[in-house]
């Protein structure tokens, strides 16, 4: 059984076009994450959400929306998609908000590419 | 704010030989660390990570990492490889509110047969 499972796993898409991501744990975690891996393989973290509470967005231009719709799924949608939007996406989730203690699990990403 | 520095972007060893991946942090508290493994076209798995305590920890796979305040160290290693050990390496830092990890830039680690 995946753990974090995320769909689709290759997405590509014309400049201006929306598209969401979506991400789904089994772990019976409350906290979910979203990262961006850009082509250096630099990880950064976007947004968290501890069950359905935005926690985190680390400046994440506002055609990026996150949505949890319950504490087991977080999707991603991407409105107006740019050429910088091209990267690799990875879902996670720990057991809980805990001052940088908890383990995250990663999903296998979804490599977004626009042209 | 935290950050943490790969100061190895490529390394490659020989097939039994010993492993060590450098990792150094900065960040104003007792730092939280980990490390991830990332396989070609997959996730990241967890290695292993530091929360207190003993300052050498025991990962899976072989894999062990040394917590080292004085340095603000916590690198990586494995007394011999495996082919099936390459793969990207990301050193990590969890710190304060969000849980919000701080990545690295990796290290590319190649295998020779």
């Amino acid at each position: 059984d995946t753990a974090v499972s995320q769909t689709p796993k290759y997405l590509v898409t014309q400049m201006g076009n929306d598209k969401s991501i979506k991400c789904e744990q089994n772990l019976g975690h409350d906290t979910m994450y979203w990262y961006k891996q850009d082509s250096k393989k630099f990880l950064k973290i976007m947004f968290s959400y501890n069950n359905k509470e935005l926690i985190i967005n680390e400046t994440v231009p506002n055609r990026f929306s996150p949505k949890s719709p319950d504490k087991a799924h977080l999707n991603l949608h991407i409105n107006s998609l740019e050429l910088g939007d091209s990267a690799v996406y990875f879902c996670a989730s720990s057991q809980r908000i805990g001052g940088g203690t908890d383990t995250q699990y990663f999903g296998p990403g979804t490599r977004l590419t626009v042209l | 704010a935290q950050s943490v520095t790969q100061p190895d972007i490529h390394i490659t060893v020989s097939e039994g030989a010993s492993l060590e991946l450098r990792c150094n942090y900065s960040y104003g508290a007792t730092p939280y660390l980990f490390w991830y493994v990332q396989s070609p076209g997959q996730g990241l798995q967890l290695l292993l990570k530091y929360f207190s305590g003993d300052t050498l920890v025991q990962g899976i796979k072989g894999f062990e990492a040394e917590f080292k305040r004085s340095q603000s160290s916590f690198n990586l290693r494995k007394p011999s490889v495996h082919w099936s050990d390459a793969a990207e390496y990301f050193c990590a830092v969890g710190a304060g509110g969000g849980n919000k990890l701080t990545f690295g830039t990796g290290t590319q680690l190649k295998v020779e047969l």
